[in-house]
């Protein structure tokens, strides 16, 4: 599982209430990964980081901001949440070895916005 | 990143080999293969990936045709824990794609069914 955590691993919320869900890892890999998951859509990029402080936009980051203030932690806030922002959310890391790199996921966040 | 054709689904008899195929008539040169899976309600989990050459690691065989138009994933002794969705992938990678946001795009994938 590449040493990668999520939490919470469930969360109901309401419309308009700021959610932040936290990815850990344990291994110091400098790429990180938000996606959201939903039906009909696959798996589809929000944002992501390629080191401390280092962030930018996937293909669905309206709505969402992140923060990496150390290596091992990528968090994802929801300022204010709305009822389309209930999905599944991915959280990966990349590891790289010469010119090929991988991306690992870990277990997800079920979020629901009512 | 290249486009590829999936089945929708297929069975397996428990314990025989599982072939996927994975058509990717458009793949460039620089462009690497990648399988994942997804278990109902969990994350998304690495396979295997290849350039060009058949590769193997202790979940499955990864046999990419001379043109790498197409390639095959074969789980060569399936268990009904291997049902799944089965997704391939072509992508380049980071070091070749000069950076920016280098997400995996995931389709439709393979539902592979395991009968006991």
């Amino acid at each position: 599982d590449a040493g990668i955590t999520q939490s919470p691993r469930h969360k109901v919320t309401e419309t308009g209430t700021p959610v932040t869900l936290r990815c850990h890892q344990t291994e110091n890999h400098r790429y990180m990964y938000w996606y959201r998951q939903d039906p009909g859509h696959g798996l589809r990029l929000i944002h992501y980081s390629y080191g401390v402080k280092d962030t930018d936009k996937g293909e669905v980051s309206d709505g969402y901001s992140v923060s990496r203030s150390k290596t091992e932690d990528f968090l994802l806030t929801l300022e204010s949440a709305t009822s389309s922002q209930t999905s599944v959310y991915f959280c990966a890391i990349k590891i790289s070895g010469g010119e090929e790199d991988t991306q690992y996921f870990g277990p997800g966040t079920r979020l629901t916005v009512l | 990143d290249a486009k590829t054709t999936q089945p929708t689904s297929m069975d397996c008899a428990e314990g025989r080999a599982a072939n996927l195929p994975c058509n990717h008539s458009t793949i460039s040169g620089n462009e690497y293969v990648y399988w994942y899976r997804q278990i109902h309600s969990q994350g998304p989990q690495y396979i295997i990936h290849g350039l060009k050459n058949n590769e193997t690691n202790e979940m499955a065989s990864l046999i990419i045709t001379e043109d790498r138009k197409s390639s095959t994933l074969i789980l060569p002794h399936a268990t009904l824990r291997d049902t799944a969705v089965y997704y391939c992938i072509v992508r380049v990678p980071l070091l070749y794609s000069g950076g920016g946001a280098d997400g995996l795009t995931f389709g439709k994938g393979t539902h592979l069914i395991i009968q006991p």
